[in-house]
C-alpha cells in the first residue's frame, strides 16, 4: 500500500493554465505538506496543514492555492503558470507538527513543466 | 533560527570504500536532526534521525551518522560503499517551537564508482 500518493506524477502545460496535483495519505496523519524542489534539488517547504488548518505559509505566490478537504487529503492549485513554477512538487506527510513526531513520508513527486 | 549546511554537493567514492557526508546545523534549541535519501525520480525517505536518545544513530542501508554536540555536526558514514548508494542525501533539523518544520539542507549527490 503507498503512504503518500500524488496524482499526476507528470504535468506538462502551457503558461497561463491553471493546475492541480491531488495527494492523498493513507497514515492516519495530522500533519501534511507540500514542497518545492527546483532543478539544482533545493528543496523548498511551500505550505503545511494540520488537521485541516494551515499552518506554514511560506511567501508562496497567491496563485498557489492549498486545499485540504479532510486530513488525509492536501490538494495543490495552481492559477496562471509561469515558467518558473516549472519543478518537481513533493507533498509529504507526518504524524504531528511536534518536532518529536514530525519525521516526514514523501510522495513520489508530480513533475510540473510549464511550456 | 535553525540551518543545516553540507558540505560538498558532490562525493564521489569507489565501491567498497568509506562515505562520509558531512553536515553541520546550527539551532538555538536542542536538534533533532535527520539523514533523508532521494533515489533518481523518487521522493525522499528517511535513512536515520537523531532525537537526542544516543548520540550514535544507525539508520537503514548500513548508515549510521554521529551527533556531535561541540562541532555542531551529523555527519553520515557507511563502511563500505554499493553502487546501489548512489543517490541524492539530505541532512535537515527541526525542534523548538510547536509548529515546528524541517529545514533541508541543499543536497549531496554521492556517485559510487566501480
Amino acid at each position: 500500500d503507498t503512504a503518500v500518493s500524488q496524482t499526476p506524477k507528470y504535468l506538462v502545460t502551457q503558461m497561463g493554465n491553471d493546475k492541480s496535483i491531488k495527494c492523498e495519505q493513507n497514515l492516519g496523519h495530522d500533519t501534511m505538506y507540500w514542497y518545492k524542489q527546483d532543478s539544482k534539488k533545493f528543496l523548498k517547504i511551500m505550505f503545511s496543514y494540520n488537521n485541516k488548518e494551515l499552518i506554514i505559509n511560506e511567501t508562496v505566490p497567491n496563485r498557489f492555492s492549498p486545499k485540504s478537504p479532510d486530513k488525509a487529503h492536501l490538494n495543490l492549485h495552481i492559477n496562471s503558470l509561469e515558467l518558473g513554477d516549472s519543478a518537481v512538487y513533493f507533498c509529504a506527510s507526518s504524524q504531528s507538527l511536534a518536532a518529536s513526531y514530525n519525521e516526514q513520508f514523501f510522495g513520489p513527486g508530480t513533475r510540473l513543466t510549464v511550456l | 533560527a535553525q540551518s543545516v549546511t553540507q558540505l560538498g554537493s558532490h562525493v564521489s567514492v569507489s565501491e567498497g570504500a568509506l562515505v562520509l557526508l558531512r553536515c553541520n546545523y546550527s539551532s538555538s534549541v536542542p536538534p533533532y536532526l535527520f539523514w533523508y535519501v532521494q533515489y533518481p525520480n523518487q521522493g525522499l525517505q528517511l535513512l536515520l534521525k537523531y532525537t537526542s536518545a544516543a548520540t550514535l544513530v544507525k539508520g537503514i542501508n548500513g548508515f549510521e551518522a554521529e551527533f556531535k554536540k561541540s562541532e555542531t555536526s551529523f555527519h553520515l558514514t557507511k563502511p563500505s560503499a554499493h553502487m546501489s548508494d548512489a543517490a541524492e542525501y539530505f541532512c535537515a533539523v527541526s525542534g523548538g517551537s510547536s509548529a515546528s518544520k524541517i529545514i533541508f539542507g541543499s543536497g549531496t549527490r554521492l556517485s559510487i564508482r566501480p
